[in-house]
């Protein structure tokens, strides 16, 4: 059973860079044609989507983050990442990772990892 | 981008009473592309709806899907005590969320 696991700092200054990973194991990154992504959630706040990307690289950035967030594929590794440059307080936030289908839902959530900028 | 609305913002309910959750999307949509996740706190969202009305994997008989264009409603039949959760809906972005708590 395919399953997707979180990891990166849970603490970080204003400024700093925020660097995610996330991990599938139980099954290939690879396989079927489906899109990887990460989803926020601040405390007490709703879902938002951050980026997209398929098994070959290409990448999908929301919008109004293109020039924050980057996100990469390795699956040599079956690893996700996700990097957000410049944080402030307001990214603070539950940041899952997720397996999206070609319609564009997430069918496969990890279980999330905090993270909090704080000076 | 496409905006989703949900309404209302909190709907108070008893157990097995019925539940209409609204999505009002900016644009029309796809029907292929609009989804309902349900989360409860400390958990990640998990996906009850996907093409606006086909149940996933696990997702009781009593929660259903319906709607077209950019109306989509998520009715949910007879409240269980465990459905008392947050709804949202998602076509790409997602929308704000409806809380369903215990009237």
């Amino acid at each position: 059973q395919l399953q997707l696991q979180e990891s990166g700092p849970g603490l970080l200054r204003p400024s700093e860079t925020l660097s995610l990973s996330c991990t599938v194991s139980g099954g290939s990154i690879r396989t079927g044609n489906y899109y990887w992504g990460w989803v926020r959630q601040p405390p007490g706040k709703g879902l938002e989507w951050l980026a997209t990307i398929d098994r070959t690289g290409r990448a999908y950035p929301k919008p109004s983050l293109q020039s924050r967030v980057a996100i990469s594929i390795d699956t040599s590794r079956n690893k996700l990442s996700l990097s957000l440059r410049s944080v402030t307080a307001t990214d603070t936030a539950l940041y899952f990772c997720a397996r999206r289908t070609e319609t564009w839902y997430f069918d496969l959530w990890g279980r999330g990892i905090l993270v909090t900028v704080s000076s | 981008e496409i905006v989703l609305t949900q309404s209302p913002g909190t709907l108070s309910l008893s157990p097995g009473e019925r539940a209409t959750l609204s999505c009002r999307a900016s644009q029309r949509v796809s029907s292929n592309y609009l989804a309902w996740y349900q989360q409860k706190p400390g958990q990640a969202p998990r996906l009850l709806i996907y093409g606006a009305s086909t149940r996933a994997a696990g997702t009781p008989g009593r929660f259903t899907g319906s709607g077209s264009g950019t109306d989509f409603t998520l009715t949910i039949t007879r409240l269980e005590p465990e459905d008392f959760a947050v709804y949202y809906c998602q076509a790409g972005s997602f929308g704000q969320g409806t809380k369903v708590e215990i009237k």
